[in-house]
């Protein structure tokens, strides 16, 4: 079947260290990869989105990997702060056909004790 | 340069009742998608808009509908309410098909 997994479990790290999450996918050949971070109650916020035929995009603390080859992207944010604290998702654009849309993983907890 | 907007904030209904949440898009954008998002999971797919039709159709009962205004604000519409239909919809509007999305704040609805 086809799905999109992410670190179930949440991830707790000290402030000042690089926190790294995980996309993995089956089944799908992606045209690309988007990631949110979301705070309680609030709508995803769009951070990055990377191509398929790129292996690496930055902005600022965060950078994105992608390797189709592998089926999964990292996100890593370095030298994390408390203000990081969220869950972050990842979206799969993926083209099945005429059936084009947006697969979302459950997302991962991130914890960044000061 | 306003945001996506969305009401009402919260909302409560009982079983078997209609409920129609509002979404005006970030300007500039003329695709809005709506989603659902229970407590612990993240966003599922319901439909999108796009010059006033929809689309595309994740996969939810005829129950969920939906309409896009010449403005490109939409509105989702639920009727028969059940437990389950108990979550934060929210509502996002994007420049280009399946691009980033910007959502709104969210409605979160209880159904009783």
């Amino acid at each position: 079947s086809q799905k999109i997994e992410q670190n179930s479990e949440a991830l707790n790290i000290q402030e000042g260290k690089t926190a790294t999450l995980t996309c993995n996918y089956t089944n799908y050949s992606p045209a690309y990869l988007q990631w949110y971070r979301q705070d309680p109650g609030r709508g995803p916020v769009f951070l990055l989105l990377i191509r398929e035929n790129e292996k690496e995009k930055r902005k600022e603390r965060l950078k994105v990997t992608f390797d189709t080859t592998l089926k999964q992207s990292l996100f890593h944010i370095t030298a994390s702060q408390p203000a990081d604290s969220a869950t972050y998702l990842c979206a799969l654009r993926i083209n099945a056909g005429n059936n084009r849309k947006l697969i979302w993983g459950l997302g991962t907890s991130l914890a960044v004790n000061p | 340069d306003a945001g996506v907007t969305q009401s009402p904030t919260h909302l409560i209904k009982t079983r078997g009742q209609q409920v129609t949440l509002r979404c005006s898009p970030k300007s500039g954008h003329d695709t809005v998608s709506w989603y659902q998002q229970a407590l612990g999971q993240g966003p599922q797919f319901i439909f999108q808009y796009y010059e006033e039709e929809e689309r595309q159709r994740g996969n939810f009962p005829d129950r969920f509908s939906g309409h896009q205004f010449p403005n490109y604000s939409s509105e989702l519409n639920v009727n028969a309410l059940l437990l389950g239909d108990s979550a934060l919809y929210l509502c996002a509007s994007s420049p280009t098909f399946l691009g980033e999305q910007y959502f709104g704040p969210g409605t979160r609805l209880t159904v009783t």
